[in-house]
């Protein structure tokens, strides 16, 4: 199994453009979530979702946008980057939606807006 | 609100024992997990506590005290490949499994 996939791992983006940051699991798992980090902010929670058809906002949307057709696959769209949204972007994805339930993250996406 | 707080950076020595501690105010809590970063990775699980008291896991041990709203992560036999961030996390009182993350405590192990 491949876990949590990210793709791609560098990108740079111009102020105003958009891109989407893919995110796919093969572990059939309910739950899956952005996170961005910076330094010395820890990990805050953008966007998460609890199955296919089901998504909600986290502490920092705005600025995103997420969908989850399938239960593989939650992608993170940037409407129109801004320099704030330079930072490191980890998907996770856990079994259930229990809070005993561990996250997988993936390998992260470095994103740096000019 | 909600946070967690723990302190932002820990040093100690290889063999030595070192506890990183973490507060949280929260209006409903759940259990408190823990994560562990290696610079330049992904995060990964280490512990979770559901209830009160000591969970062991190898060398690294958790606690939780809902009374005292605080938890700790404990490293004995400390390594050199211990060096990392340290997160604690809980549930967002709002949205199940969505974890909320402290900001992370460095851990720097010397020889």
């Amino acid at each position: 199994n491949a876990g949590v996939t990210q793709t791609p791992k560098f990108q740079v983006l111009k102020t105003g453009q958009s891109m989407t940051l893919q995110c796919a699991q093969d572990m059939n798992h309910e739950y899956m979530s952005w996170y961005r980090q910076d330094p010395g902010m820890g990990l805050r929670l953008i966007h998460y979702s609890v199955g296919a058809g089901i998504t909600d906002q986290g502490e920092v949307p705005n600025g995103y946008n997420v969908s989850r057709s399938t239960t593989e696959d939650f992608p993170l769209r940037l409407l129109s980057a801004a320099p704030s949204q330079t930072s490191v972007y980890f998907c996770a994805s856990s079994y259930t939606t229990g809070e005993d339930s561990p996250l997988h993250f993936g390998n992260g996406t470095r994103l740096t807006v000019t | 609100g909600q946070s967690l707080e723990q302190p932002s950076e820990v040093t100690a020595v290889e063999g030595a024992i070192v506890q990183i501690n973490c507060t949280y105010q929260t209006s409903g809590f759940y259990g408190l997990s823990w994560y562990q970063q290696h610079d330049g990775g992904a995060p990964t699980f280490l512990s979770y506590n559901a209830l009160d008291g000591l969970e062991e896991t190898g060398r690294f041990s958790s606690f939780l005290s809902r009374s005292d709203s605080y938890g700790y992560l404990l490293l004995q036999e400390l390594q050199m490949k211990d060096s990392a961030s340290y997160f604690c996390a809980s549930p967002r009182v709002e949205a199940g499994t969505a974890l909320i993350f402290g900001k992370g405590t460095t851990l720097s192990v010397s020889s």
